[in-house]
């Protein structure tokens, strides 16, 4: 059964950091993209980032480029992501997802409130 | 990245259809065919119920079905039971960007 566990949410300080982690299983985990998605309180699905199976392909919505990084460890089966500069909009639940350009399955998410 | 164009909300009775659409250009819904439909209930994560416009994926019942027709894509319901009542967003690839696109959400509630 293919699962996907998030930690590392919590409450941070504007401009602060905090680093998200997505526990894979049930799966092979290097071969397959990976995938953070957000949805703020009361809102929509936002794509934030995505990482191929090997990290060659990296991308970013822009709303986070340069603030946000995206990383995976194939040999702990482990997807991360490293939020710095924190801002009250990215307050939100971030959602790992296994897939490209469909998501066939997603973690349960972890809340990030950034606030002061 | 924008968001592709959903209605707010839609309603219907049990056992009728319905339909919720999905519009956005010809870099994303229109000129591919990476359209999929996600279901997510208060509280949970999104669940997959179409791909690739009109595939379903195992498991997901056949009163689900999609199509597109130009740049809107569309989601119908059939049959509409009670658990169908829940938020509904679509997503598709774009050329304009590096990531997927979603929809901003519909809500469908069942009456």
């Amino acid at each position: 059964e293919v699962q996907l566990v998030e930690s590392g949410g919590g409450l941070v300080k504007p401009g602060g950091s905090l680093r998200l982690s997505c526990a894979a299983s049930g799966f092979t985990f290097s071969s397959y993209s990976m995938n953070w998605v957000r949805q703020a309180p009361g809102k929509g699905l936002e794509w934030v980032s995505s990482i191929s199976s090997s990290s060659s392909y990296i991308y970013y919505a822009d709303s986070v480029k340069g603030r946000f990084t995206i990383s995976r460890d194939n040999a702990k089966n482990s997807l991360y992501l490293q939020m710095n500069s924190l801002r009250a909009e990215d307050t939100a639940v971030y959602y790992c997802a296994r897939g490209e350009w469909e998501l066939p399955y997603w973690g349960q998410g972890t809340l990030v409130t950034v606030s002061s | 990245q924008s968001a592709l164009t959903q209605p707010a909300s839609v309603s219907g009775s049990p056992g009728q259809s319905i339909t919720i659409s999905c519009t956005g250009t010809s870099s994303d819904v229109g000129g591919y065919n990476y359209v999929s439909w996600y279901q997510q209930h208060p509280g949970k994560a999104p669940k997959l119920m179409i791909y690739e416009v009109s595939n379903r994926p195992s498991g997901v019942s056949n009163r689900f079905s999609g199509s597109k027709s130009g740049n809107t894509a569309s989601l119908t319901i059939s049959g509409l039971q009670a658990e169908d009542e829940a938020d509904y967003y679509c997503s598709s690839y774009t050329s304009s960007s590096t990531l997927g696109v979603f929809g901003g959400g519909t809500k469908l509630t069942v009456l």
